[in-house]
């Protein structure tokens, strides 16, 4: 069946370091990827999204790029701030046939000022 | 600005009891989803629907029902409550097809179950 796969658990990093957080993808068809980010009391919110091979996603300076020969999506920004710290999400959504989503398990991320 | 709410914010109950969970949105979407989040499981979807009367059975439905009343209101249904189901309930909705294809969340309900 479709799946995500993401960095397992917590990431720790100091203010200013690099981040990547890891998302590859099974799926049967050309889905649509996405990141969430979610903060303590709140639902996910869209990061932002792509729906194209090569495509690059972006948003408050964190970024993705869609790669379909290595089904992979991952997550990076240059300098994390304190800010940051939340429970990141990547998901894909099939455009075919029903209209689900598949979630990762969830990284969080915890940045130290 | 997307809207999805959600009540009650907080529940318990025992086991055995009967909850219901409800969750309203007002951005005209068709598809609206009822997940539970759980450490180390992240975002598992239980229901769906695309419209009002109509239901999809998502991945972990076992244990519980839903009802799409109207475009606005979808209800999760634990008829007889298990420990096993306490977690953080989220709902959210969607639109059909490209730009709108991302889901809104509403703010969540925690669910515990003694």
């Amino acid at each position: 069946g479709d799946s995500v796969t993401q960095t397992e658990g917590q990431v720790a990093l100091s203010e200013e370091d690099f981040l990547t957080i890891h998302c590859n993808y099974s799926a049967s068809g050309y889905p649509t990827l996405f990141w969430y980010v979610q903060y303590p009391g709140e639902g996910p919110q869209l990061l932002f999204r792509a729906s194209r091979d090569k495509e690059k996603g972006s948003s408050r300076g964190f970024e993705a790029t869609y790669d379909k020969g290595t089904t992979s999506f991952h997550l990076r920004k240059a300098s994390v701030q304190e800010s940051d710290s939340a429970v990141y999400y990547c998901a894909l959504r099939l455009n075919t046939g029903n209209y689900k989503y598949v979630f990762g398990a969830g990284t969080r991320l915890k940045v130290i000022a | 600005e997307a809207a999805v709410t959600q009540s009650p914010r907080n529940k318990v109950t025992v086991t055995g009891g009967n909850v219901t969970l409800s969750c309203r949105q007002t951005n005209s979407h068709n598809y609206m989803y009822w997940y539970r989040q759980d450490t180390g499981h992240g975002l598992r979807l239980i229901h769906y629907s695309y419209g009002a009367g109509n239901l999809q059975i998502g991945d972990v439905p076992d244990g519980y029902k839903a009802t799409r009343t109207t475009q606005e209101d979808f209800f999760l249904l634990l008829e007889l409550a298990s420990p096993s189901q306490t977690s953080l309930y989220f709902c959210a909705s969607s639109g059909d097809w490209g730009h709108y294809a991302e889901q809104f969340f509403g703010p969540g309900t925690r669910l515990t179950v003694l």
